[in-house]
């Protein structure tokens, strides 16, 4: 079963404004990582942030992890049309080989 | 740095034929490897994954199986293919945390 639920599962925005999409996880975790997927292409990670951390930064993303609520945001700031993707975060729950469980994403369409 | 090949992009099989997708990595040493299938609109579910040569474990029970015959190299086939196994197949790697992915293979069963 997934472990990640996002959502909202779909989201538009217009360009310069902020995008934010959570995901919720159902067990314990040793990381959570965020990924990216532009339209008929592979994924791409963008964050990857551990149980003991709280928040973390890179360029204008904002990643954020609750672990007593079993939660994560992603922040976008400053909106591109170039974010139009489909973001999914994904768990590593420590069953071994690294093997994550992704969500079911949540489709960004930011408009020009 | 580590690239990854997956091909074809595109494949469209009638139901019954057999299945052979390919996925190679270059610039890094025993990777796990992994394939994916993703539905339309929808997550990823893993199917395969392997640690070594001649090592894979199944995830889900399917129609498929998986082989890794070389270090970077990981295979997945079908003897006979169904309806159900059309989607977006994705081969990814990864050594420690992240992992990352080719850009996929899009089957249509017909």
């Amino acid at each position: 079963s997934q472990q990640g639920e996002e959502d909202p599962q779909a989201l538009s925005i217009q360009e310069g404004e902020n995008a934010t999409m959570n995901c919720s996880y159902k067990t314990s975790i040793n990381n959570l990582q965020w990924y990216r997927q532009n339209s008929g292409r592979g994924l791409v990670h963008l964050i990857l942030i551990r149980s003991n951390e709280r928040e973390k930064h890179s360029g204008r993303l904002r990643v954020t992890l609750d672990t007593s609520k079993k939660s994560s945001s992603l922040l976008i700031t400053a909106s591109r049309a170039a974010d139009t993707a489909s973001y999914f975060c994904a768990t590593d729950a420590g069953g071994g080989y690294q093997k994550v469980t992704f969500g079911t994403g949540t489709k960004l369409q930011v408009i020009p | 740095s580590q690239t990854i090949h997956q091909w074809p992009a595109t494949l469209v099989q009638p139901v019954g034929s057999p299945l052979s997708l390919e996925c190679t990595v270059e610039g890094t040493s025993n990777p796990n490897l992994y394939w994916y299938r993703q539905a339309a609109g929808r997550g990823l579910q893993l199917l395969f994954y392997s640690v070594g040569i001649g090592q894979i474990s199944s995830e889900v029970p399917q129609n498929l199986s998986a082989s890794r015959p070389q270090d970077r190299q990981f295979i997945l086939s079908s003897k006979k293919l169904l309806l159900s196994d059309s989607g977006f197949y994705l081969c990814a790697w990864g050594s420690n945390q992240p992992q990352h992915f080719g850009d996929g293979t899009r089957l249509s069963i017909l």
